[in-house]
C-alpha cells in the first residue's frame, strides 16, 4: 500500500491566518483527496487534487478558502485560508490504492 | 443524497466481549463498503467488502456485506483495550467515471480492563 507523509500533524494558529498542509505520497497516483473531519463528525470530503488541473471540489467548498496544488503525481498541499475556529478539524490527504483508500497521519488544526 | 448510517455512536465494554458495530448505507451506484479504525488522527483501513455473504477476517476481526439489505456489520470478538477507537464505515459511490467515498459519523468503541 501507498505510503503517505503528512505534515504539519498539529498547529495552533490565530485566526485570520492561513495554514498550508502539506502530503507526500511514496508513489505516483492520479488522484489525492482532501477530507476535513471535525469535532464528532465523520470525514467530509474538501476536494480531488488532479495532477496538470485544477482541483474538483465538493459542495460547500471553494477555491478561494481551500486552494490546493499539486504540482507533480507524488505531492500535494491543501492551504486553509483566512482561518476561523469553524476551521478547527482534522485534515486529511488519501490516495486510492487498489480500490482501497489509505491516509496521511492527519493534520490536527486549532484556531484561536 | 448519499448516506451512511452507523450504530451504536459509542459503546463501552470489557475486556474480553464481543462487539457488533453496524453500518447501514444508501448510496446511487455501490461500489465497494470500507471499514476504518481511527485511533487518533489517520483511519488505518480493515476490510473491504465488495460481494454479498462473503465474510471477511483478520484475527479477532469479522465483517460481512448484505447488498439486498444494503448494511454491514463488523465484529470483534475478546476485545482488548487496545480495540479502543472509533470505527469507521465508508460506502463507494460510483457517480460515472469518478468514484466518492462517503463516511459514515463512526462508532467510538471503550473497551475497558
Amino acid at each position: 500500500s501507498a505510503v503517505i507523509s503528512q505534515k504539519p500533524s498539529r498547529d495552533i494558529c490565530q485566526r485570520g491566518t492561513s495554514l498550508t498542509i502539506q502530503c507526500q505520497v511514496d508513489s505516483q497516483v492520479t488522484m489525492m483527496f482532501w477530507y476535513r473531519q471535525q469535532p464528532g463528525q465523520s470525514l467530509t470530503l474538501i476536494a480531488t487534487a488532479n495532477q496538470g488541473s485544477e482541483a474538483t471540489y465538493e459542495s460547500g467548498f471553494v477555491i478561494d478558502k481551500f486552494p490546493i496544488s499539486r504540482p507533480n503525481l507524488t505531492f500535494s498541499t491543501l492551504t486553509v485560508s483566512n482561518m476561523s475556529p469553524e476551521d478547527s478539524s482534522i485534515y486529511l490527504c488519501s490516495v486510492e490504492d487498489l480500490g482501497t483508500a489509505f491516509f496521511g497521519q492527519g493534520t490536527r488544526l486549532t484556531v484561536v | 443524497e448519499d448516506k451512511v448510517v452507523q450504530s451504536p455512536l459509542s459503546l463501552v465494554v470489557h475486556e474480553g466481549d464481543t462487539v457488533t458495530l453496524n453500518c447501514s448505507y444508501e448510496v446511487t451506484n455501490f461500489r465497494s463498503l470500507l471499514w476504518y479504525k481511527q485511533e487518533k488522527k489517520a483511519p488505518t483501513f480493515l476490510f473491504m467488502l465488495t460481494s454479498s455473504g462473503i465474510e471477511k477476517k483478520s484475527g479477532r476481526l469479522s465483517s460481512i456485506l448484505d447488498k439486498k439489505e444494503l448494511f454491514s456489520i463488523l465484529n470483534i470478538t475478546a476485545t482488548q483495550t487496545g480495540d479502543s477507537a472509533v470505527y469507521l464505515c465508508a460506502v463507494e459511490d460510483d457517480q460515472g467515471g469518478s468514484e466518492k467515498l462517503v463516511f459514515g459519523k463512526g462508532t467510538k468503541l471503550t473497551v475497558n480492563p
